[in-house]
């Protein structure tokens, strides 16, 4: 089974501060992508990256980056979290274009920026 | 830019009765379509999938959804529903062409009474 793992479940952190959220597969997907979850909005794109070293804004980038230095980890980074980027942070990844598209997902990583 | 819209953000039902969450979509060509479910602080499972063949497709405990073209639709079905049922329901397609991105509704809650 594809398995996608993310560092915490539950993450506390303050205005100003750098956070960064990894996220592992173990299947070989060319595909990760990061999304935030908010009541009543759904998922939202935050990024996406098809390979190594390469990286797309999704939706709604505005104060997010991203690194992929391996094929197996993703991460997020808040340069400076903000109250507004308090959110569930959602992690998956899929095969390339050969592949259904389908997304396995990490368990989400809840941030509360105080 | 592909849409997809979920009618009614809350659905309740009682135990033993027929689930539909609704699911409908915009593309210019078939898509990829999935059902994911999210149970309470956790990520987002594959219920099913439509890629191509059969309209009629059949996923993991007891659901289905019948991809229909000429409305657009992919609407989600459960002949008799469990408690275990409870929980939030996100219909998502996928281009064929592109990135392999998905695009989501913004969910619907279930709810099951006894």
């Amino acid at each position: 089974d594809v398995k996608v793992t993310q560092s915490s479940r539950y993450l506390v952190k303050r205005t100003g501060e750098k956070v960064f959220l990894e996220c592992v597969q173990d299947m070989d997907h060319e595909n990760m992508f990061w999304y935030r979850q908010d009541p009543g909005l759904g998922l939202r794109l935050i990024y996406f990256s098809y390979d190594v070293k390469m990286k797309e804004k999704g939706d709604i980038p505005e104060g997010y980056s991203v690194s992929r230095e391996k094929k197996e980890r993703f991460s997020l980074i808040l340069e400076s979290a903000s109250t507004n980027q308090t959110s569930m942070y959602l992690c998956a990844s899929s095969l390339g274009l050969a592949g259904s598209r389908e997304q396995f997902f990490g368990p989400g990583t809840r941030l509360t920026v105080l | 830019a592909q849409s997809v819209t979920q009618l009614g953000s809350h659905v309740s039902v009682s135990e033993g009765a027929l689930v539909l969450l609704r699911c409908n979509y915009s593309s210019s060509v078939p898509p990829y379509l999935f059902w994911y479910v999210q149970y309470p602080n956790q990520g987002l499972q594959l219920l099913l999938k439509y890629t191509t063949g059969a309209t009629l497709v059949k996923g993991i405990n007891g659901f289905e959804a019948e991809f229909k073209k000429s409305e657009t639709s992919f609407h989600l079905t459960k002949p008799s529903a469990h408690m275990s049922d409870a929980a939030e329901y996100f219909c998502a397609v996928s281009d064929l062409v592109g990135y392999s991105t998905l695009t989501f509704g913004k969910g619907t809650m279930l709810l099951v009474s006894p």
